[in-house]
């Protein structure tokens, strides 16, 4: 079984620039979560979707973020403009069914803004 | 509001040696319950979950934590460290909601000495 792809691994941009991130979750899974971790910290959930909705967004900076999971399948997590403080790993997890909440987790994204 | 702590920053231990890391957590309900593990540029791991029944857990790589629910709190424990568990380990907890939702510790940082 494949796991959760991320893509890029690595990003490196300039603060007001725009940066896009990809992930695609393992097959079947109805849950998707993208979380922001900053070096030193635990994950922290940046939002959650069931299917193609979002069920929590509560702390996502929606000023500067954005994200979207098109058919309930791939999902793309976007910031715009980039801030110093949004340097990070960006994880991806996915769960297969509702009340399952293991989560499987994608390598992450390592974005450093300059 | 819930809550996950993780009362250690740091931990250093020689290898052999035995390992508790602590782990408590604020919610109404009983969670479901995680420790995952994150070695230096790679993903998150599942060690171990607490779903219900046994409050006494075995996971992988030699694992186990204990769920005691008067103390709010699940540690995880090794009899005999080995220098490649260093690594930095994550507290989880799945909330009961409508929907599922994950949310984690700060991590504590375990060093082993040779």
């Amino acid at each position: 079984e494949a796991g959760v792809a991320q893509s890029p691994r690595y990003k490196i941009i300039e603060k007001r620039q725009s940066v896009a991130f990809w992930c695609n979750p393992i097959s079947g899974h109805a849950t998707l979560y993208w979380y922001q971790q900053i070096l030193g910290q635990g994950p922290k959930l940046l939002i959650q979707f069931q299917n193609n909705g979002v069920v929590d967004d509560s702390q996502l900076p929606k000023d500067r973020f954005s994200a979207e999971r098109l058919k309930g399948v791939d999902s793309t997590l976007k910031i715009q403009p980039a801030k110093l403080e949004d340097s990070a790993v960006y994880l991806c997890a996915s769960t297969p069914a509702r009340r399952s909440t293991e989560a499987f987790f994608g390598q992450g994204t390592r974005l450093t803004v300059v | 509001a819930q809550s996950v702590t993780q009362p250690d920053i740091h931990i250093t231990v020689s290898e052999g040696a035995s390992l508790e890391l602590r782990c408590n957590y604020s919610y109404g309900a009983t969670p479901y319950l995680f420790w995952y593990v994150q070695s230096p540029g790679q993903g998150l791991q599942l060690l171990l979950k607490y779903f219900s029944g046994d409050t006494l857990v075995q996971g992988i790589k030699g694992f186990e934590a204990e769920f005691k629910r008067s103390q709010s709190s699940f540690n995880l424990r090794k009899p005999s460290v080995h220098w490649s568990d260093a690594a930095e380990y994550f507290c989880a907890v799945g909330l009961k909601t409508s929907y599922d939702k994950v949310i984690f510790g700060p991590g504590t940082s375990l060093s082993v000495i040779p």
